[in-house]
């Protein structure tokens, strides 16, 4: 069965560090992987994804991900944080065939202190 | 487009009482999901759906029901709450298309049973 973890439940950091929020799965075959982004008091949406090719993946806001298939992970990173990145960040999994279900991580919460 | 809407945006039930949760996309999407999101739990997969008429379970289906009559249209019912179901329940959407698996989220409704 396919899960998701991320290394850390709540990271604090200081505007204009770096992050890198961690991410494992476990899958058998071939997956489609995603960050998703939750502000404060808002759904979730897309910050990035991989589908195949170039493993290191840009997305929106200077965020980028990079997927080792060796060490079945996807980390997030961003260069230097802002206040706005204050959020809650889950990581997703889906296996690449028919009907496969979307699996997410349990989350990690960003408080960035100006 | 409005994308996914959901209604209620929140609401109190007494144990033992039903309701429905309503969830329209205008997307045209096949795909449609129901999450629940506790705190420190990440979100959890409860229902979804590849196309009108088709339904399967997802990770914690217990207590629940879903149908899809209708590709735009993919009501949850809760027969007999119980205060484990208090919760942040999402609907999403996706295209039926393997290269491009993005989920589009509704704004959530927040579920308190007393």
């Amino acid at each position: 069965a396919q899960s998701v973890s991320q290394h850390n439940h709540h990271v604090i950091l200081s505007e204009a560090a770096s992050l890198e929020l961690g991410c494992n799965y476990s899958y058998g075959g071939t997956v489609n992987l995603f960050w998703y982004v939750q502000y404060p008091g808002q759904h979730l949406q897309l910050l990035l994804k991989y589908f195949s090719g170039d493993p290191l993946v840009k997305g929106i806001k200077g965020f980028e991900a990079e997927f080792i298939k060796s060490k079945f992970s996807f980390n997030l990173r961003k260069p230097s944080v802002q206040w706005s990145d204050t959020a809650e960040y889950f990581c997703a999994v889906r296996g690449e065939t028919s009907y496969d279900k979307v699996i997410f991580g349990p989350g990690t919460s960003l408080s960035v202190i100006p | 487009n409005a994308g996914v809407t959901q209604t209620p945006k929140f609401r109190i039930l007494k144990i033992g009482q039903s309701m429905t949760l309503q969830c329209t996309q205008d997307m045209n999407h096949n795909y449609m999901y129901w999450y629940r999101q506790d705190p420190g739990m990440g979100l959890k997969l409860i229902y979804y759906s590849v196309g009108a008429g088709i339904t399967d379970k997802g990770e914690v289906p217990n207590g629940y029901n879903v149908s899809r009559s209708t590709t735009e249209d993919f009501p949850l019912r809760l027969e007999l709450a119980a205060p484990s179901q208090t919760s942040v329940y999402f609907c999403a959407s996706s295209v039926r298309d393997y290269s491009y698996n993005e989920q589009f989220f509704g704004p959530g409704t927040r579920l308190t049973v007393l």
